[in-house]
């Protein structure tokens, strides 16, 4: 079954420290790649997304990803992080196979003390 | 953001009685969604609906049904509660299939059912 892992379900970092955050899919085919942010009692809003070209995304507030396909990975990175950053992240994947679906993975809990 | 509603915001109700929650949207977007938010788990996907009466189903789609009579709203439906329905359910919409368009998510419905 397709599915998609984010390897760290919490990361705590102070700020200015740099973020990456770990996502890897589990499809050999063609996919269409998100994250998501949360940030506490709110909706999801979409930070980047990638559908095909530059492997390198950049997206809203500073964050960017990269899509390596070899990896099958799209990690999430900001350089320098703040304490307005706290919030879940999300990576989601869409695939041919998957059809109209999202497969999310179960997210990544992320701290920023100040 | 996208202008998408969701009523009721909260909802607790009791084991065996049916709920409908709405999504509302003002985007005129084709497709709408209903997945679900559990810890643990992500967000998985319920239904979905590529058109006025067109709707079709997601990976955990057992006790829900919905309904599309309008392109503006979206109606999930529990015909009768049970407890591991409790949970957290978002609406998204798109303007297109998934591998062309990204989704956009409502503000969300934490449903408890005791």
């Amino acid at each position: 079954a397709q599915s998609v892992s984010q390897h760290n379900h919490h990361v705590i970092l102070s700020e200015a420290a740099s973020l990456e955050l770990g996502c890897n899919y589990s499809y050999g085919g063609t996919v269409n790649l998100f994250w998501y942010v949360q940030y506490p009692g709110q909706h999801l809003q979409l930070l980047l997304k990638y559908f095909s070209g530059d492997p390198l995304v950049k997206g809203i507030k500073g964050f960017e990803a990269e899509f390596i396909k070899s990896k099958f990975s799209f990690n999430l990175r900001k350089p320098s992080v703040q304490w307005s950053d706290t919030a879940e992240y999300f990576c989601a994947v869409n695939t041919n196979q998957a059809g109209t679906a999202l497969i999310f993975g179960k997210g990544t809990t992320l701290s920023v003390s100040s | 953001d996208a202008g998408i509603t969701q009523s009721p915001r909260h909802k607790v109700t009791e084991t065996g009685t049916p709920v409908t929650l709405r999504c509302h949207q003002t985007e005129n977007h084709r497709y709408m969604y209903w997945y679900r938010q559990d810890p643990g788990h992500g967000l998985r996907l319920i239904h979905y609906s590529y058109g006025v009466k067109d709707t079709d189903k997601g990976e955990v789609s057992d006790g829900y049904s919905v309904s599309r009579s309008k392109t503006e709203d979206f109606l999930l439906t529990l015909e009768s509660a049970t407890s591991s329905q409790t949970s957290v359910y978002f609406c998204a919409i798109s303007e297109g299939q998934p591998k062309y368009y990204e989704q956009y998510f409502g503000p969300g419905t934490r449903l408890t059912v005791t």
